[in-house]
């Protein structure tokens, strides 16, 4: 069964910090989807990434990267110089290749960026 | 122009009361979703449909009951409403039900039995 775990429940940083948010994943399947959502304040979900088991390329995306590493299956997310409105819960999510698998979530984590 | 739209945004109810609600996707996608959003922030897969038809089913007690009349919208009726169903309730819309497909996410609707 696939299962994603964000160990952090809550992170408080003050503004221009950088900041780590991890996350681990578990599936059985060699083929698979990791997603990032972030649902700020207001409560919607947005999508942030997708990224595919079988392209363990770094991405960035201006102050936004992600370090995905199979060897620890992990998938984590870095916010540099972070801003105020990046305060917001984050998921990381999996879902196996098969069309009748589930997007799974982790538990999200809050990021609390102060002035 | 909003891609995934649900109705209402809030809704505030009695135990026992039957509701619904609604959701449209403007994206084309063939796949819906309804997901629900615990207190402490936890999402769970409710159901999900492709073309109109029930794909995935988890395990809900069937209080709930959602209905696809086209691609574009899948509504979820609620019977005999309960304190435990409180929650905000996502509709998402993928292209299609493979993995790979990115889920886009309705605005969500904050039900509240009381």
């Amino acid at each position: 069964a696939q299962k994603v775990t964000q160990a952090q429940t809550e992170i408080s940083v003050v503004e221009k910090e950088d900041v780590t948010l991890d996350c681990v994943y578990e599936t059985r399947d060699t083929t698979y989807y990791l997603f990032w959502y972030k649902q700020p304040p207001s409560g919607e979900l947005v999508f942030l990434i997708r990224r595919n088991s079988f392209d363990e390329q770094n991405e960035i995306s201006g102050r936004y990267s992600w370090n995905f590493q199979k060897s620890t299956s992990s998938f984590n997310f870095t916010i540099t110089a972070s801003q105020v409105v990046d305060s917001a819960v984050y998921f990381c999510a999996l879902r196996e290749n098969s069309g009748y698998s589930t997007l799974t979530f982790g538990k999200g984590t809050m990021l609390l960026v102060s002035p | 122009d909003t891609a995934v739209s649900q109705t209402p945004k809030y809704l505030v109810t009695q135990m026992g009361n039957d509701k619904s609600i609604k959701c449209e996707q403007n994206l084309g996608h063939d796949t819906m979703y309804w997901y629900k959003q615990d207190s402490k922030k936890f999402l769970k897969i409710m159901f999900s449909y492709n073309n109109k038809e029930l794909i995935i089913n988890e395990t809900v007690p069937n209080r709930f009951s959602p209905k696809s009349p086209d691609k574009a919208h899948l509504n979820l009726h609620i019977n005999s409403l309960e304190l435990g169903d409180s929650a905000v309730y996502f509709c998402a819309s993928s292209q299609d039900q493979v993995g790979q497909e990115t889920q886009y996410f309705g605005p969500g609707t904050r039900l509240l039995v009381l």
